[in-house]
């Protein structure tokens, strides 16, 4: 089965813990994203990468780091620092970066910071 | 700032019948992208319509694209209870350094 998978799926957690959410993909694909989704509204951008070893940040990336040490994998940190962590996050990856590619997304990951 | 943004927020429609979301853009695009998303899912892509197209069709769905009035519409023909979900476009634009950008989504329900 080719995909993107993210774990876990609900993940709860203390305020002031850092936690990691997980993204693989075995598309080959080149590109990888992550969006925070709240309630009612779009996707935003986090972070994204085009090429292992690289990322550049996103719309709302403060609070967040990522890493792309493989292909099929970017996962995503939310630190302390992220003053409203609280939502849902979706990975997502095209064949490459830039015009005209469609985005292939995972079934997300609900965190709760309490 | 929203680059596009959906109409209505919420539709509720009979099983059957058709479903027409608008989306509204401001600034040239590469390409417009449909989505939907079922309650606590990921996004599924519908169709990418190019700058230089203006329709184009995948079995029950026709999204046309007006370049000039920066706007696109999603038609869902003969609505099943299972088309229920939200639906997002998404603009690949060169001044968003062709990055999607989301909108804020229209909510369908077809009621059976």
């Amino acid at each position: 089965d080719g995909g993107i998978t993210q774990s876990p799926k609900y993940l709860f957690r203390k305020e002031g813990q850092n936690v990691t959410l997980s993204c693989e993909q075995n598309l080959n694909h080149d590109a990888m994203y992550w969006y925070r989704q709240d309630p009612g509204q779009g996707l935003r951008l986090i972070y994204y990468s085009q090429i292992v070893n690289d990322f550049q940040k996103g719309d709302i990336a403060e609070g967040y780091s990522v890493s792309r040490e493989k292909k099929e994998s970017f996962p995503l940190t939310v630190t302390s620092a992220q003053k409203n962590p609280t939502a849902f996050y979706l990975c997502a990856s095209s064949i490459a970066s830039g015009r005209n590619y469609e985005q292939y997304f995972g079934p997300g990951t609900r965190l709760t910071v309490t | 700032s929203q680059q596009g943004e959906e109409d209505p927020q919420a539709l509720s429609i009979q099983e059957g019948e058709n479903a027409t979301m608008n989306c509204s853009y401001k600034t040239s695009i590469n390409n417009l992208q449909w989505y939907r998303q079922n309650s606590g899912r990921g996004l599924v892509h519908l169709i990418l319509i190019r700058s230089n197209e203006r329709e184009k069709h995948s079995g029950r769905l026709r999204v046309t694209l007006d370049t000039s009035k920066k706007s696109s519409s999603l038609l869902i023909t003969a609505s099943r209870a299972a088309d229920t979900a939200s639906y997002f476009c998404a603009t690949d634009a060169v001044e968003y350094g062709n990055k999607l950008v989301f909108g804020a989504g229209t909510i369908l329900r077809v009621k059976s």
